[in-house]
């Protein structure tokens, strides 16, 4: 099956740095990645939508000079949270797309917390 | 815009049959997502509709009709593992983003 893998799990970082999320689709391109924030007991939040080779489209509110995102190739997307506050701790979850299928598969999720 | 709507929270009894119903509004359709996610989780891939119809992979089925705007996803012989938010998506027209529901929360009891 279409396996998504996200790096790392579980980050603790201090206020003030930066901090880096990997997300792989292993064995499928895809052409669109999706990263999503989610706060506890709540619903996912699309943040942004990134297509191999373009510039991401961010949702609304969201800092586009904060969270940077890059999709260098169909199967790599990476989320840089710069000058993380403690209010940007939370689970943030990549998505990836299969452009064959059109099927949309998970990684794993990243909780990170800022001290 | 997307509008999204399935039950906020269920219970249900182990062994037994749930449906959970989403109903959605959308601006083109390419396709309707099912995940389940356990709480602390990240969400899992459960099915993906395109065409009308029921899709059965197991215990759990996946029913669409895009006249209606409306999907199902059912659960038999429920286990106490099932106990989890299973979200309902949806794609507009072209790989586009995927809009998702609040998601229902399942109980399974004894």
């Amino acid at each position: 099956g279409a396996v998504v893998s996200q790096h790392p799990s579980r980050v603790i970082c201090k206020s003030g740095t930066s901090v880096k999320i990997e997300c792989r689709s292993l064995d499928f391109q895809a052409t669109t990645m999706f990263w999503y924030r989610q706060f506890p007991k709540q619903s996912l939040m699309l943040m942004a939508t990134s297509n191999e080779g373009s510039k991401a489209t961010y949702e609304q509110g969201v800092e586009k000079d904060k969270f940077l995102i890059n999709h260098a190739s169909l199967t790599l997307s990476t989320l840089t949270v710069t000058s993380a506050h403690p209010e940007d701790s939370s689970f943030y979850i990549c998505s990836a797309r299969d452009g064959t299928s059109g099927k949309a598969f998970f990684g794993q999720g990243t909780r990170l917390t800022v001290v | 815009g997307q509008n999204i709507d399935q039950p906020t929270e269920m219970t249900a009894t182990e062994g037994a049959i749930v449906q959970i119903n989403c109903t959605y509004q959308t601006s083109g359709f390419n396709g309707l997502f099912w995940y389940q996610q356990h709480a602390g989780e990240a969400p899992t891939f459960l099915s993906y509709n395109v065409l009308d119809g029921l899709e059965e992979k197991g215990r759990f089925s996946s029913f669409l009709s895009r006249s209606k705007g409306y999907s199902y996803l059912l659960l038999k012989e429920l286990q106490m593992k099932d106990s989890a938010s299973y979200l309902c998506a949806v794609t507009p027209g072209g790989y586009q983003k995927v809009t998702f529901g609040t998601g229902t929360k399942l109980q399974v009891i004894p």
